[in-house]
């Protein structure tokens, strides 16, 4: 059971370069989430999915797309990448939770991102 | 959502107890409590969640005072590889997460 895992580890871009960084959960959970974290700071939800095929805006989406066509990924996509969108990226995912609370969410490893 | 409160950071020492305390004057007759630790360089892991009273499991305790407008989160005997950051979160219905700061509890030998 690899729990969440993210690729890539690592990545450098230069401003205006695109790139897709992937998640994968084999929990089979049904809502996935990618936030990310800057220094000093807690942790910011950039987009959310409760379902394939489906998608949500979280706190700070903007410059960011995400896709959920199966269960057990979710992309999130940078079209033009922006010095700002320097950060480390985390993903995670839950079960929907039951009595009408947020379930735990597993997190990954994190993805580093430098945008030059 | 209920706004948290909790300290940037705690000293402590091995073998020690730590206790984090948490504000949330606005919480919510529905609302939940949970909390999740982070260490360097890795996502947040969850540690305990609660709604009163107190909650205990392996790793920690958490005690919430009849009002809920706080909690505590209890760590018996701290080791070094206890030092990460404690977010406190306030969960609302089928809300998403909101992390603030934490509080970063270093501990020393």
């Amino acid at each position: 059971n690899a729990g969440v895992t993210q690729t890539p580890k690592f990545r450098v871009l230069k401003t205006g370069q695109s790139m897709t960084l992937l998640c994968a959960q084999d929990m089979n959970h049904e809502y996935m989430y990618w936030y990310r974290q800057d220094p000093g700071m807690g942790l910011r939800l950039i987009h959310y999915s409760v379902g394939e095929g489906t998608t949500a805006k979280g706190e700070v989406p903007d410059g960011y797309n995400v896709s959920r066509l199966k269960k057990q990924n979710f992309l999130l996509g940078l079209e033009s990448a922006a010095p700002s969108q320097t950060s480390v990226y985390f993903c995670a995912s839950s079960f929907p939770g039951l009595a009408g609370r947020t379930d735990t969410q597993y997190f990954g490893p994190g993805t580093r991102l430098t945008v030059l | 959502l209920a706004k948290t409160t909790q300290p940037i950071s705690m000293d402590s020492y091995e073998g020690q107890e730590v206790n984090i305390t948490c504000s949330h004057n606005n919480i919510a007759t529905n609302d939940y409590i949970t909390w999740y630790q982070q260490f360097p360089s890795q996502g947040p892991r969850f540690i305990i969640q609660g709604y009163k009273t107190k909650v205990t499991n392996e790793v920690a305790s958490l005690f919430i005072p009849a009002d809920r407008k706080s909690s505590t989160l209890s760590l018996p005997r701290v080791s070094l590889s206890d030092t990460a950051v404690y977010y406190c979160l306030v969960i609302s219905g089928y809300s998403t997460l909101t992390f603030g700061k934490g509080t970063m509890l270093l501990v020393s030998p």
